[in-house]
């Protein structure tokens, strides 16, 4: 059972432009929604994180918008570089005693043309 | 360290050999995560440590699996009677505890590749 949904799974954006992927889930309980970007080989690196109780979250050029009640939230990578052509995941995770564990989205090739 | 660490970065092992993989994570982080990352599955959770003790081993794909921590730092990640299906990027984090939503800091994986 795929518990969140990434789109799209591939992106080409030019340089200066604004990339945005979007991540839906289905179970209520999660409670931390952060944003993995990944070069190849090398693992992932969290880029930016958010909680339920904020709608937006801006850290430079990445911004997580946070739509509780559709269970849905999205990245968007203002000023797009080459520099930021990476797989990006999207994950969820409960807190308290769950553990914590990440679920993740399924990934977004993003790849941005000079 | 500085960040997670594994080891090694890359193995190949004939299919029916036993594979060791190791992970030191962060210096003070009492959580350490152990993830799998396929084409086919995508990322996906294994097993987690709280300290020594792995509360939840429910992702762990089969019996030929297993894993220990000691001394709250140093884990391995062992797999016996290996199939052509466990080869896979075998990922670690970390975090400084496994509750509260801490952020989890990732390794550069140990890339297994089963002939």
């Amino acid at each position: 059972q795929q518990q969140v949904k990434q789109s799209p799974q591939s992106l080409i954006v030019q340089k200066g432009g604004i990339s945005i992927i979007n991540c839906a889930y289905e179970n209520t309980a999660f409670d931390y929604f952060p944003w993995y970007q990944q070069f190849p080989g090398k693992g992932p690196a969290l880029l930016i994180a958010i909680r339920p109780d904020v709608s937006e979250k801006k850290e430079g050029r990445f911004t997580i918008s946070f739509n509780k009640s559709a269970k849905q939230f999205s990245l968007h990578i203002m000023d797009s570089q080459p520099g930021d052509s990476a797989t990006y995941f999207c994950a969820a995770s409960s807190g308290g005693n769950a553990g914590n564990m990440l679920t993740f989205g399924g990934g977004t090739r993003l790849m941005v043309k000079p | 360290g500085a960040g997670v660490s594994q080891s090694p970065s890359n193995k190949v092992t004939e299919k029916g050999k036993d594979v060791e993989l190791r992970c030191d994570p962060i210096s003070g982080h009492t959580a350490l995560y152990w993830y799998r990352q396929s084409l086919g599955q995508g990322l996906e959770f294994l097993i987690y440590f709280q300290g020594n003790s792995a509360p939840d081993k429910s992702g762990l794909p089969s019996d030929r699996f297993s894993a220990e921590r000691t001394g709250g730092s140093v884990s391995t990640l062992t797999i016996q009677r290996t199939q052509q299906e466990d080869s896979a990027v075998y990922l670690c984090a970390s975090s400084r505890r496994s509750y509260s939503n801490q952020p989890q800091h990732f390794g550069d994986g140990t890339r297994l590749s089963i002939l």
